[in-house]
């Protein structure tokens, strides 16, 4: 167990619909990162905040959107689903001093399937 | 923008010794980390390299050369629970990881 929680763990849902995927970061780390990972591909870096403010962005949609709150969790809102978007979304946590190690901790995933 | 190369699949066997390469280009660079992924799950952490050189941990070890862009995860006397995916990430700032494809390990008996 990484102590990053994810949830759902699975999610189906109709193409055009909008869904919420929360993400809470372990004990004392600052940074989320969000990942999309679909079927036989590397994980796509979307986006990462640290204490609430973005400090980068990947190949993130449009349609995709982020925030981390004051407590830390986080959400990564989809929205106008497609096909596509059917995936694996990795959140992952790191601690102020990742930078030494490169050490990011992910949760268990959120598995959405849009039908 | 970055970019990693990787094999898409090695197989071994039992007892053996692997060696899983990684090239990259990338527009700044800390550091190159190697995880380990089970069947969809959760990726974890196996080592990180912010220096040349070779970085042992138990039966894993990794190498990185910045000079050439290289680098390698080395997986000794395998063991059937070793058959994962296995990811190389590169680290650009910030802590953000660009991952590449993976490659996925098989282990026989």
């Amino acid at each position: 167990d990484s102590g990053v929680t994810q949830t759902p763990k699975h999610l189906i849902t109709a193409t055009g619909q909008r869904v919420t995927l929360r993400c809470s970061p372990r004990s004392g780390d600052l940074s989320v990162y969000w990942y999309q990972q679909s079927l036989d591909q590397g994980l796509q870096f979307l986006i990462q905040y640290y204490n609430g403010e973005e400090r980068a962005k990947g190949n993130i949609l449009e349609r995709f959107s982020a925030q981390q709150f004051p407590d830390l969790h986080s959400e990564l809102n989809l929205s106008s689903l497609e096909l596509g978007d059917s995936a694996l979304y990795f959140c992952a946590s790191s601690p102020p001093n990742s930078g030494n190690t490169g050490e990011l901790f992910f949760g268990e995933g959120s598995r959405l399937t849009v039908l | 923008g970055q970019s990693l190369e990787q094999p898409s699949e090695v197989t071994a066997v039992e007892g053996a010794i692997v060696q899983i390469n990684c090239t990259y280009q990338t527009s700044g660079f800390y550091g190159l980390s190697w995880y380990q992924q089970h069947d969809g799950g959760a990726p974890t952490f196996l080592s990180y390299n912010g220096l040349d050189g070779l970085e042992e941990t138990g039966r894993f070890s990794s190498f990185l050369s910045r000079s050439d862009s290289y680098g390698y995860l080395l997986l000794q006397e395998l063991q059937m629970k070793d058959s994962a995916s296995y990811f190389c990430a590169v680290h650009s700032g910030y802590s953000t990881l660009t991952f590449g494809k993976g490659t996925m390990l098989l282990v026989s008996p």
